[in-house]
């Protein structure tokens, strides 16, 4: 069954601390795996589309990767202003051009 | 503004009722989809138009249903509403035909009581 999770569920910075986020996939024939940010009550924002292994996308203090079985959302030097929730999605062959979602995570990263 | 126009943004209601959620696509954007969010479910696509035709069908029950007008905006029918229901109700609209994100609208959070 294809499957997204993503990892950690939520997350506690101090501004400036970089980390990491983990989506992991199963899917079969992957077309594309998308990165969304959510802040409360309102629609996901698109980040990111990587669409093979081995690729990498950046955007201000965020970078994004890819490998065969998941991806990365790096997090370099936050800012409050980071704080959101972090989604994931894939799309594979079989889907059309839906997505599967992860359930996300929260991240909070404090002054 | 994503440019794409979710309303209401809230709504209460009673069990039993029917509602309808009405989104307009960003301009241009020919599909239009529907996804329920909860707490413990996360995102859950329920049903995808375009250009006025059903593309494809989600997790969608049967007392769901929607539809996509010629002006291209499209409404999401909930009915005999339970209080399992209350959930945020997201459109998304994208141009169609290609391998691309989504652009959300703001939603409309769902209240059944």
């Amino acid at each position: 069954e294809d499957q997204v999770t993503q990892s950690p569920e939520a997350l506690r910075l101090q501004e400036g601390e970089s980390s990491s986020l983990n989506c992991s996939y199963t899917v079969s024939g992957l077309r594309g795996l998308f990165w969304y940010r959510q802040d409360p009550g309102k629609g996901p924002e698109f980040l990111f589309t990587l669409y093979s292994a081995g690729e990498e996308k950046e955007k201000e203090r965020l970078k994004a990767t890819l490998t065969k079985k998941e991806s990365f959302l790096h997090i370099t030097a936050p800012k409050p202003e980071d704080s959101a929730t972090y989604l994931c999605a894939v799309q594979a062959k079989n889907y059309g051009q839906n997505f599967v979602f992860g359930p996300g995570t929260r991240l909070s990263v404090l002054p | 503004d994503s440019g794409v126009t979710q309303t209401p943004k809230h709504l209460i209601t009673a069990t039993g009722q029917r509602v309808t959620l009405r989104c307009s696509p960003r301009s241009g954007d020919l599909s239009v989809y529907w996804y329920q969010q909860s707490l413990d479910q996360g995102l859950q696509f329920l049903i995808q138009y375009y250009n006025g035709e059903e593309r494809a069908k989600g997790n969608i029950l049967e007392r769901f249903s929607a539809q996509q007008f010629p002006d291209l905006h499209s409404e999401l029918n909930l009915s005999s509403l339970e209080l399992g229901d209350s959930a945020l109700y997201f459109c998304a609209s994208s141009v169609g035909g290609r391998l691309d994100g989504y652009t959300f609208g703001s939603g409309t959070r769902l209240t059944v009581v």
